[in-house]
């Protein structure tokens, strides 16, 4: 199994831009997709980012997602931040057998 | 509308078994991968296991392996986690989500289960 690797933290101002990185420990960043989930305080995750950079009907071009495979890491990205972005944001991907999600990122928007 | 509605949460001592349920609608159920993710109080999100869609094959993370066990009733769009052996490490909000090891893509709103003496 590999490690996925965020930050544990980042904070930027409304409106700015934020980007929020997922590194993977070992194998191939772009062998196996990754997706990014946004879990607001209290509530359920949902799914912002799917197969790297493809967005769910719903959530606002805003968010976006790439994959650096110099850096073997993952990145979400969201521009013109909003107070309602504030949120944990998680990334995903898998091997042939589990699951691996990273450690969560807080996103603080003041 | 995609629905899922976990149940079956509670408090059980250390070594005892508890059985969670998610109910979905919305979709056709008996299509989808399923999977069950929890999250320990004040964590993050740790994936436990999935399901194909038929219900052949099943996975599951190494801290639940032999402990835990995975299933559905396609006839009554319903999921199942069954858990023994329980361990106060397994405290935690059980997320059900539609989708497998690859992409989960709506999640149900948990249930809690708390495993103390």
């Amino acid at each position: 199994n590999f490690i996925l690797t965020q930050p544990h933290s980042v904070s930027e101002s409304p409106g700015k831009t934020v980007t929020i990185s997922c590194t993977r420990s070992s194998g191939n960043i772009a062998s196996n997709y990754v997706q990014w989930y946004q879990q607001r305080p209290g509530s359920a995750p949902t799914t912002v980012i799917y197969e790297d950079n493809q967005r769910p009907s719903g959530v606002p071009d805003r968010f976006s997602g790439s994959i650096d495979s110099s850096s073997n890491s993952a990145s979400l990205t969201i521009s013109g931040l909003k107070t309602e972005d504030e949120a944990d944001y998680y990334c995903q991907s898998y091997d042939s057998n589990s699951g691996v999600f990273g450690g969560g990122t807080k996103l603080t928007v003041l | 509308e995609v629905h899922l509605v976990e149940s079956g949460g509670g408090l059980v001592q250390p070594g005892g078994s508890l059985r969670l349920s998610c109910a979905a609608s919305g979709f056709t159920f008996s299509s989808y991968a399923m999977s069950w993710v929890r999250q320990a109080p004040g964590k993050g999100l740790e994936w436990v296991s999935s399901i194909t869609s038929s219900g052949v094959n099943t996975y599951y993370a190494d801290s639940v392996k032999g402990r835990f066990t995975i299933s559905r009733d396609n006839s009554k769009n319903t999921l199942y986690l069954q858990m023994n052996s329980l361990r106060a490490e397994d405290t935690a909000v059980y997320f059900c989500a539609n989708g497998g090891i690859v992409v989960l893509d709506v999640w149900g709103q948990g249930t809690t289960v708390t495993v103390s003496s």
